[in-house]
This record gives C-alpha cells, sequence and structure tokens, in this order.
C-alpha cells in the first residue's frame, strides 16, 4: 500500500503540460491491454483499456496508443493535474485471454 | 453505491496464525481475483475464480486458500504456511475474465 512505488522509474512533470506513460510488453501474441492509476493506499482505478485490432483510443483527457510493431503501449494525460500524481501501470492480457500479467508501473508527479 | 468493498483496512498475523481478509462484491460480476502487491514489483495472482463454486491457483498460491460459495463474496484466507506473508492484497472483479478488473481499495498484511 503506503510502500507501493520503491524503485520505480519517475516521470515528473508540470502542471498543465501533457505526460505520456511508457509501457513495453512481453509478448507479441497479447490481444488486450489496460492501464490503471494506483494513489499511495489505495487499490487500482481502472483508466482505459484498448484491443490490439486498435492503434490509438481516446478518453476523457487521456489517449492510449498501440504499437504492436515494438511492442510498446504509451498512455498520454492531456493538461496534468495535481491529481492525476500517482503509480500508473499497464496490464496485457497473454495466452488467448488466459494470463494477465502486470507491470510494476511508473510514479507521475506533477509539480504545481 | 456499486463496488468492491475489502476489510480490514490494516490486519496484523501472529506467527502460526490464520488470517482471513474478506472481499465483497454488488456488481454482479461472475469473475474474482486476489492479487498481492509488494513494494515495486507488478500484481501477481493469488486464487481466481470465474463462477461460484469454482476456484482455481494463481502464481503464488501456496500458503493461501479460497472459497466463493456466492457470487458476491471471495474470502482469502492466509495459513501459517505463508512464511512472508506481509503485503498489500487487493481483490478485484469483473464482467469478463482478464478484462476490465475493477479493484477493491487493499487489505494491508503485516506480521506480528
Amino acid at each position: 500500500g503506503e510502500s507501493v512505488g520503491l524503485h520505480l522509474p519517475t516521470l515528473s512533470v508540470q502542471e498543465g503540460d501533457n505526460s505520456i506513460i511508457n509501457c513495453a510488453y512481453s509478448n507479441s501474441a497479447s490481444d488486450y491491454f489496460i492501464w490503471y492509476k494506483q494513489e499511495s493506499g489505495k487499490g487500482p482505478q481502472f483508466i482505459i483499456d484498448i484491443r490490439s485490432n486498435m492503434d490509438k483510443r481516446q478518453g476523457q483527457r487521456v489517449t492510449v496508443l498501440l504499437n504492436k510493431t515494438v511492442k510498446h503501449l504509451s498512455l498520454q494525460i492531456a493538461a496534468t493535474q495535481p491529481g492525476d500524481s500517482a503509480v500508473y501501470f499497464c496490464a496485457e492480457n497473454m495466452e488467448y485471454g488466459n494470463k494477465l500479467v502486470f507491470g510494476a508501473g511508473t510514479i507521475l508527479r506533477v509539480k504545481s | 453505491d456499486g463496488g468492491i468493498t475489502q476489510s480490514p483496512k490494516y490486519l496484523f498475523r501472529k506467527e502460526g496464525q490464520n488470517v482471513t481478509l474478506s472481499c465483497e462484491q454488488n456488481l454482479n460480476h461472475d469473475a474474482m481475483y486476489w492479487y498481492r502487491q509488494d513494494p515495486g514489483q507488478g500484481l501477481r495472482l493469488i486464487y481466481y475464480s470465474q463462477i461460484v463454486n469454482d476456484f482455481q491457483k494463481g502464481d503464488i498460491a501456496e500458503g493461501y486458500s479460497v472459497s466463493r460459495e456466492k457470487k458476491e463474496s471471495f474470502p482469502l484466507t492466509v495459513t501459517s504456511a505463508q512464511k512472508n506473508p506481509t503485503a498489500f492484497y487487493l481483490c478485484a472483479s469483473s464482467i469478463r475474465f482478464n478484462e476490465k478488473l475493477f479493484f477493491g481499495s487493499g487489505t494491508q498484511l503485516s506480521v506480528l
């Protein structure tokens, strides 16, 4: 809970700037991906998901981009706010939906 | 107000003691999961259940047990066989297996 985030990469952005958080996934056969936000001491909160038949999906202030060629996923947050400060992690659905693997995450710090 | 409720938020275990973590959901989801979160690591799957009265071991099931007698409830018991139980435990549920999981607020388990 409170100690989540040790030894994780950190992205620091100025309030109002756009943030880009990256995730490299491992399996070229993975067909479904999810982004989560986790604040200290709380459970992960679903942000957005995307299937492998799409390259891009937009939500409210967030966009997920999927590059299957290089097995790369990114989460873009527009006009970053202090309330966006959290750990963000991705998950990939492998083995034809039978295995969901979570990344360790990236710490996003928003400077006011 | 729909969601997943985990209790207690903090739990302390004495050596040799079994403890049970509660997870209740009113989302009418068939699938439920238990994950363990350690600092700097991705979530690891302990047990999952795709339907009431059925559950399967995840990647780190040793020292843990579950039951799924009701659709809305999926309690996790941390037994004395689990030698390193200190962690943040997360329960989740979803409509479709391994897609768009919704998480509870977590239970921090510590050893006295």
